[in-house]
């Protein structure tokens, strides 16, 4: 079945630094990317997505990128600031089916 | 706009009883689906309802049931459980597919001793 791989399990890194987090996956067919961010005591909350058909896509300092050929998938979060401290997890999907998850990434970013 | 909500938040039971949780999907939303989180696990999938029918299932015993009402809440039921039944339980509620984005409720934490 699918299976979503996600590195590194944590990062540590100075605010104002850069961040990236890395997935591979193992299904060909799916086409759908999003990826999650986990506050202590909440549940995961979408904050970027993108799609088979796009390689990059940017939403202020959170930006994403998808090879297709390499099934391969990665977070860029630039300018870190404190509050971006938490759990990030990417996931994969196609069409109708479920969502997967990479197994996450706890970010810490220090002051 | 209302976001997901989940009931109970904490639940403590004993093994061998059963447990119903509780979800309410953000209005006009008509997918729900329940996720179990552990450490050691991260985010497994459980089932997915669509419009009162199960639309997807994950590979989790049969002890392990849900259902979804004509106004989209959605009910999951464990029985006779386990120790290993200890995670958070996280409902999420969509407009139809995944990739319509899913939002999350904040999770129903159950613990079994």
């Amino acid at each position: 079945g699918e299976n979503v791989e996600q590195h590194p399990s944590t990062l540590s890194v100075q605010e104002g630094d850069s961040a990236v987090i890395k997935c591979t996956y193992s299904d060909s067919a799916s086409n759908y990317f999003p990826w999650y961010k986990q506050e202590l005591g909440k549940g995961p909350q979408l904050i970027i997505d993108i799609r088979s058909n796009v390689g990059e896509k940017k939403d202020q300092r959170i930006a994403v990128t998808l090879n297709k050929t390499a099934k391969h998938f990665s977070l860029h979060i630039t300018e870190t600031q404190p509050e971006d401290s938490a759990v990030y997890f990417c996931a994969a999907s196609r069409d109708t089916d479920k969502l997967i998850f990479g197994t996450g990434t706890r970010l810490q970013v220090f002051p | 706009k209302a976001g997901v909500t989940q009931t109970p938040r904490y639940l403590i039971k004993t093994r061998g009883q059963q447990v119903t949780l509780s979800c309410s999907p953000i209005s006009g939303h008509r997918s729900v689906s329940w996720y179990q989180q552990t450490p050691g696990q991260g985010l497994q999938f459980l089932f997915e309802y669509f419009s009162e029918t199960q639309r997807n299932k994950g590979n989790f015993p049969g002890r392990f049931s849900g259902r979804q009402f004509s106004n989209s809440r959605s009910e999951m039921n464990v029985s006779t459980l386990e120790l290993g039944d200890s995670a958070l339980y996280l409902c999420a509620s969509s407009l139809d597919t995944a990739s319509y984005g899913y939002t999350f409720g904040s999770g129903t934490r159950l613990t079994v001793v």
